[in-house]
């Protein structure tokens, strides 16, 4: 079946880039997304990704896809204390619905 | 434009209470999901309605979880009776009926704590 998989922490100097990394399973995936989740709040989506492509760049963030590796990166440039959250990564399978990771502590270090 | 809506915001219940959950989408959006996000997990679909009816409940405990869209608007999501497991955040979401990357929107979420 459908799965997500993700690194459960992610510690990084602020000004530094921080990359998190996700694998998925179901090939026919059409879109793949990184949704952001701040202590006490709901889902916010902060990019996705058709899966024909294979690079998205949105101000300080980049996506990149390895479609082939079935391989989904996220990428935050500058990092800054307001970044720090959990970043779920997710894919839609048959289209409507959406199969999210366990996300990733992103936590900032001074 | 509104967002999805959701209430109540926190719930403390006892083990074997019930509860209940609604959900008011985006004017429009054909499609609304119920998602439930355990502590540490990523949210788990449970129930998708497209318009009134059901398309996928296929996680959905029936045993002691209930939803229902009746007028393909808003919608509620029942728990009863209540196990310390359920505690939980539940989310609502919706969609417009033609899916695409950017039209899946989440409410803030119903925190549940089961006691």
């Amino acid at each position: 079946g459908e799965d997500v998989e993700q690194s459960l922490f992610l510690s990084v100097r602020e000004g530094d880039s921080s990359v998190i990394n996700c694998t998925y399973t179901d090939s026919s995936s059409t879109y793949l997304y990184w949704y952001k989740q701040e202590p006490g709040a709901g889902l916010q989506l902060l990019t996705y990704i058709f899966s024909n492509m294979d690079m998205k760049q949105d101000q300080r963030l980049t996506v990149l896809l390895n479609k082939k590796d079935k391989h989904l990166s996220l990428r935050i440039a500058d990092t800054q204390t307001g970044d720090s959250a959990i970043y779920f990564c997710a894919e839609s399978y048959r289209d409507d619905k959406i199969i999210f990771g366990k996300g990733t502590r992103l936590h900032i270090l001074p | 434009e509104a967002g999805v809506a959701q209430s109540p915001r926190y719930k403390i219940i006892e083990k074997r209470q019930s509860v209940a959950f609604w959900c008011n989408p985006i004017s429009g959006h054909a499609t609304l999901y119920w998602y439930q996000q355990i502590l540490g997990q990523g949210p788990k679909l449970l129930i998708q309605f497209q318009n009134n009816g059901v398309v996928d409940d296929s996680q959905l405990p029936k045993d002691r979880f209930s939803a229902e869209r009746l007028k393909g608007v808003d919608s509620t999501l029942k728990i009863q009776p209540a196990k310390l497991e359920d505690s939980a955040v539940y989310l609502c979401a919706s969609s417009t009926q033609v899916f695409s990357g950017n039209t899946i929107y989440f409410g803030e979420g119903s925190w549940l704590t089961v006691v």
